[in-house]
C-alpha cells in the first residue's frame, strides 16, 4: 500500500523537451508538495497545493509548472528542460487536520531527472 | 528567510559509537522536525519537536529542542550500520504557514 507515489522514477530526456512528472497519494491528505534535491543532497520546496489551490510558490522559473487535479493528485510539467534541471524530484504531502498542524511530511520516492 | 544550519555535514564512525547532530538557526520555529534519507528513497519522518527544552526518545536515538525553540539536536547511541543515512532536520513555522525549511543534511556512515 503505497502512501505517496512518484511516476516515472528515471526520466532521462535531452535538453530542450517538455516533460511531466506525476504524483498521488492515498493518505487522504489535503496538502502537497513538489521539492528539488540537488546533487549537494538539498532539498528545497519549489511549490504547495491545498485543496487544488496553490498556496507555496518559491523562485522557480516558470517552464515548471504544476497542476493539481484533484487533492490525491499534484503533477510538475517541466518545458524547455535545461541542464541544470537535473536533479531528484520529490512530491510530498501532509496533513492539516487537526490543529495544531504541524505539516509533517510523507515523501514520495523521487524521480531522478537527467537532462543531457 | 528562516534558515536551518546543520553540523557535522559528514560524519563516518564505528559501530558502536555515539554521535551527535546539531541543527541550529537564529529564528524561532513552531516545530522541528528529524527525516531520516536512505539512497533512493526519500525522507521518512523520525520524530516532531513542539515545546521548548523537549526531550524525545525513539530507541537508541534521543532528540532535543531547545528551550528557545532555534535549536534541535539527535542524539544516537552505539550506532550500527542501519543507522547508516542522510538526517535532515526541518523548522515549521506552524499553523496555516505550510512552508518547512530544511537544513542541508548530515551523511552518517556507520561501518561495522
Amino acid at each position: 500500500d503505497t502512501a505517496v507515489s512518484q511516476t516515472p522514477k528515471y526520466l532521462v530526456t535531452q535538453m530542450g523537451n517538455d516533460k511531466s512528472i506525476k504524483c498521488e497519494q492515498n493518505l487522504g491528505h489535503d496538502t502537497m508538495y513538489w521539492y528539488k534535491q540537488d546533487s549537494k543532497k538539498f532539498l528545497k520546496i519549489m511549490f504547495s497545493y491545498n485543496n487544488k489551490e496553490l498556496i507555496i510558490n518559491e523562485t522557480v522559473p516558470n517552464r515548471f509548472s504544476p497542476k493539481s487535479p484533484d487533492k490525491a493528485h499534484l503533477n510538475l510539467h517541466i518545458n524547455s528542460l535545461e541542464l541544470g534541471d537535473s536533479a531528484v524530484y520529490f512530491c510530498a504531502s501532509s496533513q492539516d487536520r487537526p490543529p495544531p498542524s504541524y505539516n509533517e511530511q510523507f515523501f514520495g520516492p523521487g524521480t531522478r531527472l537527467t537532462v543531457l | 528567510t528562516q534558515l536551518l544550519e546543520q553540523s557535522p555535514q559528514f560524519l563516518s564512525i564505528q559501530e558502536g559509537e555515539n554521535l551527535t547532530v546539531y541543527c541550529n538557526s537564529s529564528s524561532v520555529f513552531s516545530s522541528l522536525q528529524w527525516y531520516r534519507q536512505e539512497p533512493g528513497e526519500g525522507p521518512v519522518l523520525l520524530v516532531t519537536v513542539v515545546t521548548g527544552g523537549e526531550v524525545k526518545k525513539l530507541k537508541r536515538l534521543t532528540f532535543q529542542f531547545g528551550d528557545a525553540r532555534k535549536d534541535s539536536s539527535l542524539h544516537i547511541t552505539a550506532a550500527q550500520p542501519g543507522d547508516t543515512g542522510l538526517y535532515l532536520c526541518a523548522g515549521g513555522g506552524g499553523g496555516s504557514n505550510y512552508k518547512l525549511t530544511f537544513g542541508k543534511g548530515t551523511l552518517l556512515t556507520v561501518n561495522p
